[in-house]
């Protein structure tokens, strides 16, 4: 079975800051794909990010990046120049063949002045 | 926002109570999710359907059913509610394989008293 692990229950960052996010994972396939979502606070969750793991670029997206390590199964989120709508619950997932997410137990980001 | 639709947001119910919570969405997505939201924000998933007249259990052992009679609805439902039930439910739908994202409802927090 998968398993994803986010070790980092909270965290702080200042408006306009960098703010990295760990996600660890393990499985035995091959073929999958690694998703960072955001739920804020009352709202919707939505996708941040995708990677494939098949690819060896970090996915980017506007602010967002990942540092896809895939020997290590890590699967880190850096948030630049964080804004005040950055904060959030934040969950790595997994998904493969079986097209079901499995997600951590997520990161809760708070942005300060 | 996604095209998917959750009500209620807010049930409050007495235990033994029978409940209903609707899921719709109108992306004409195949697939679709059930997630159970703990206090502490983990996410499990407890039912999904691949298609119309296809149910299966999730990862973790759920009391409610599902049926998904229509491409559009999937209800999730509660013959006796308890208090071990209170929780957030989150309906997700995706239009195809693995590399799709999941499109999340708003959630039904549900209290039973």
């Amino acid at each position: 079975a998968q398993t994803v692990t986010q070790s980092q229950p909270e965290m702080s960052v200042q408006e306009a800051e960098t703010v990295t996010l760990s996600c660890t994972y393990d499985t035995s396939e091959s073929n999958y794909y690694l998703f960072w979502y955001k739920q804020p606070p009352s709202r919707q969750m939505i996708l941040v990010i995708r990677q494939e793991a098949y690819k060896q670029q970090n996915a980017t997206e506007n602010r967002f990046s990942v540092n896809f390590q895939k020997a290590a199964k890590s699967f880190s989120l850096k948030i630049s120049d964080s804004q005040l709508g950055d904060t959030a619950m934040y969950f790595c997932a997994y998904t493969g063949t079986a097209s079901k997410l499995t997600f951590g137990t997520g990161t809760r980001l708070q942005v300060t002045l | 926002e996604a095209d998917i639709y959750q009500t209620p947001r807010y049930l409050v119910i007495g235990t033994g109570k029978k409940i209903t919570l609707e899921c719709s969405q109108t992306m004409g997505h195949d697939k679709m999710y059930w997630y159970q939201q703990d206090p502490g924000m983990e996410l499990h998933l407890i039912h999904y359907s691949y298609g119309v007249n296809s149910t299966e259990k999730g990862d973790l052992s759920s009391e409610s059913t599902v049926s998904r009679i229509r491409t559009e609805h999937f209800p999730l439902t509660l013959e006796s509610a308890r208090p071990s039930h209170t929780s957030q439910y989150l309906c997700a739908s995706t239009p195809g394989g693995s590399h799709y994202e999941q499109y999340f409802g708003p959630g039904t927090r549900l209290t039973v008293t």
